[in-house]
C-alpha cells in the first residue's frame, strides 16, 4: 500500500490566492482527519471525516477554510483567500480503527 | 474532556543510555493511548499504542511504553538510545467509551541523542 498521499509537498503563493490541498487515504480507511502544524501551535486538528461524511470540523479557523470528501479515496482543504499566518505544514491521516496514518504533508507559503 | 501533557519540551540523552519521554493523560473513561515519532520533513509515524490488557506495551525501533493507571502516565522508554532516535514524539489519548474518533495529541517532545 502506498499510504496516505497528500499533494502537492510544496506551495507557495501569494496573499490573496486561493490554495487547494489534495489527500488520499488509505484504501479501506473509513475516517479521514486534517491537521496543521506550526511552531507556535503545534499540531491542530482541523477538521474529520466518517464515511465521507465531516464529523467535527469545530477546529477550522475561519470561513476562509473549507473541506470537502466526495468520495473515499479523495479529500480536499481549502483556504480562500489565503494569508500569510496559514503558513504551516498541513498533514492528512487517515484511520480504520485507532491508531491513525499520516501522509508526509503539504508545506504552505503564503508571501 | 480529554487532554494530554508532555511537561518536557526537549529531552537530551547520550548515545547508549537509557531514554524516557513523559506523557500524562486526562480523560472521563478509560483511555486508548499512543505514541507517534516525526522525523524532519516527514508526517506522523506509529509507534505504539495502548488498547488492553498488558500495562507494558512494546512497539516498533525497540521502544517500550508502560501504562500507569493510577498515576494516568503513559511514559515512552527505551533501554538504549540511538542516535537515529533523535526526532519529535507525540503522545496521544482518546477516550475509550467516546464516539468520536479523534484522538488528541501532546504538543511534542524534541528528543535529541548526542553520540
Amino acid at each position: 500500500d502506498a499510504g496516505v498521499i497528500q499533494s502537492p509537498r510544496h506551495e507557495v503563493t501569494e496573499m490573496g490566492q486561493e490554495v487547494t490541498l489534495r489527500c488520499k487515504p488509505i484504501s479501506g480507511h473509513d475516517y479521514l482527519f486534517w491537521y496543521r502544524q506550526t511552531m507556535m501551535r503545534g499540531l491542530e486538528l482541523l477538521i474529520y471525516f466518517n464515511n465521507n461524511v465531516p464529523i467535527d470540523d469545530s477546529g477550522m479557523p475561519e470561513d476562509r477554510f473549507s473541506a470537502k470528501m466526495p468520495n473515499a479515496s479523495f479529500s480536499t482543504l481549502k483556504i480562500q483567500p489565503s494569508e500569510p499566518r496559514d503558513s504551516a505544514v498541513y498533514f492528512c491521516a487517515s484511520s480504520i480503527v485507532n491508531e491513525q496514518f499520516f501522509g508526509p504533508g503539504t508545506r504552505l507559503t503564503v508571501l | 474532556a480529554q487532554s494530554v501533557a508532555q511537561p518536557e519540551d526537549q529531552v537530551n540523552v547520550a548515545e547508549g543510555n537509557p531514554l524516557t519521554v513523559k506523557c500524562t493523560y486526562s480523560v472521563s473513561g478509560n483511555p486508548y493511548l499512543f505514541w507517534y515519532v516525526q522525523y524532519p520533513n516527514r508526517g506522523l509515524q506509529f509507534l505504539l499504542k495502548y488498547i488492553t490488557g498488558d500495562n507494558l506495551v512494546k512497539g516498533s525501533y525497540g521502544f517500550e511504553a508502560e501504562f500507569n493507571k493510577s498515576q494516568t502516565s503513559f511514559h515512552l522508554k527505551k533501554p538504549s538510545a540511538l542516535v537515529s532516535d533523535s526526532a519529535l514524539y507525540f503522545c496521544a489519548v482518546r477516550d475509550r467509551y467516546s464516539s468520536a474518533s479523534k484522538i488528541i495529541f501532546g504538543s511534542g517532545t524534541r528528543l535529541s541523542i548526542r553520540p
